[in-house]
């Protein structure tokens, strides 16, 4: 059971164009929505990160929407460049200690491709 | 800034043999999580250790195991191995007692078993 599914599995935009990725959960515990960029061959990154008690969350040309009653978020890149090119993970934490200790659910990945 | 160091980057095993990968979590960092991830599939967690103790488990097969030194490297034992073991394996390390707790991960171990 993926406990968050991410869409769309891939994504093509123009240089200059927006990208949007979208990411919904169901386990109302999680209160720690990252979102990671991976390259071929490399580790994930970080990117950006929110948390529920926040709408919004902009870095640079990255923004991050977060929707707490529709639980859902969503990834922003104004401005696309191809060096944006890679694969897209949304992920979500259960930050509240217990037995978890900050183990994160991966959605299911957007390759995201910015053509010139 | 120093990272997470994970060797070999790359190993290549035939089936029903052991394999062992390392983990080096960033200095002062009191987690370790290892993630397997197989062709175009998302990281799926697999165990995590906190001060050397196993903190939380998941989707780990029986025949693999790992465990946390006291100088805070990590190793996954896979024993047994099957084709299906292929894939990239992540290790990633994180200061939970610091309230942040984010995760950096390193640029992984990739297995191939034939």
């Amino acid at each position: 059971q993926q406990q968050v599914k991410q869409s769309p599995q891939s994504l093509i935009v123009q240089k200059g164009g927006i990208s949007i990725i979208n990411c919904a959960y169901e386990n109302t515990a999680f209160d720690y929505f990252p979102w990671y960029q991976q390259f071929p061959g490399k580790g994930p990154a970080l990117l950006i990160a929110i948390r529920p008690d926040v709408s919004e969350k902009k870095e640079g040309r990255f923004t991050i929407s977060f929707n707490k009653s529709a639980k859902q978020f969503s990834l922003h890149i104004m401005d696309s460049q191809p060096g944006d090119s890679a694969t897209y993970f949304c992920a979500a934490r259960n930050q509240q200690g217990g037995t978890s200790y900050g183990k994160l659910t991966f959605g299911q990945g957007t390759i995201l491709t910015v053509h010139p | 800034a120093a990272g997470v160091i994970q060797s070999p980057r790359h190993l290549i095993k035939e089936k029903r043999e052991t394999a062992t990968l390392k983990c080096y979590p960033i200095p002062r960092h009191d987690t370790v999580y290892w993630y397997q991830q197989g062709p175009g599939q998302d990281p799926q967690f697999l165990i995590s250790f906190y001060e050397k103790m196993q903190s939380d488990k998941g989707s780990i097969p029986d025949r693999f195991s790992a465990q946390q030194f006291s100088d805070y490297h990590s190793e996954l034992n896979m024993s047994s191995l099957e084709l299906g073991d292929s894939a990239l394996y992540f290790c990633a390390s994180s200061l939970v007692d610091s309230g942040a707790n984010v995760l950096t991960f390193g640029a992984g171990s990739r297995l191939t078993v034939l």
